[in-house]
């Protein structure tokens, strides 16, 4: 079975500073997928960023990058320019290609100070 | 398009009845996925579904819970006789087709049982 790790259960960052939200994983697939879905005070579940595991390039999505560490079974998330919208609890997860269902780590909430 | 729509956002029950959770997946979609979020806790997966058929309940309780998606309209997630550990939000998720795709979720269902 996989395993989702996230270690930080709360961070936070000052305005237009950079923060990285750190995400390990267990699996013995070599065919996944990796996600970073946002959750505000909403409740709305909010895809930020995917990364395909045959991919050695990492994801970038406007102010979102990973670092993909694929050895090492990790998978950070690192926000550049912080802005107080992106304060959330941040969800890493993991999709393998045998299995459709998405295993989600813990969460990290993220608080953004002005 | 319209988004994945869940209906009713907020349900409250008494212990001992029975809740319906309604999901329409986003047009075009024919894949359904349920997932249950515990207060304080990340979403973890309930069961997938097609058109007319389970695929995957391994993450849902044995007992009380069941889920359909029929040819014609929203998927179901049935709790009988609810008891007060239920009390979660429940997201429906979906998604297109085959492959490794992203998956949209819906705003959640509160259910509270009093």
């Amino acid at each position: 079975a996989q395993t989702v790790t996230q270690s930080q259960p709360e961070m936070s960052v000052q305005e237009a500073e950079t923060v990285t939200l750190s995400c390990t994983y267990d699996t013995s697939e070599s065919d996944y997928y990796l996600f970073w879905y946002k959750q505000p005070p909403s409740r709305q579940m909010i895809l930020v960023i995917r990364q395909e595991a045959y991919k050695q390039q990492n994801a970038t999505e406007n102010r979102f990058s990973v670092n993909f560490q694929k050895a090492a079974k990790s998978f950070s998330l690192k926000i550049s320019d912080s802005q107080l919208g992106d304060a959330a609890m941040y969800f890493c997860a993991f999709h393998s290609g045998s299995a459709r269902q998405l295993t989600f780590g813990s969460g990290t909430q993220l608080t953004v100070l002005p | 398009n319209a988004g994945v729509m869940q209906n009713p956002r907020h349900l409250v029950r008494r212990r001992g009845q029975e809740a319906r959770l309604r999901c329409s997946p986003m047009k075009g979609h024919s894949h359904v996925y349920w997932y249950r979020q515990l207060p304080e806790e990340g979403l973890k997966f309930m069961v997938y579904l097609q058109k007319e058929n389970i695929i995957d309940e391994s993450g849902m309780p044995k007992e009380r819970f069941s889920a359909e998606f029929p040819k014609e309209g929203p998927s179901i997630l049935r709790i009988q006789q609810v008891v007060r550990g239920d009390s979660a939000a429940y997201f429906c998720a979906s998604s297109p087709g085959q492959g490794p795709d992203e998956q949209y979720f819906g705003p959640g269902t509160r259910l509270t049982v009093t």
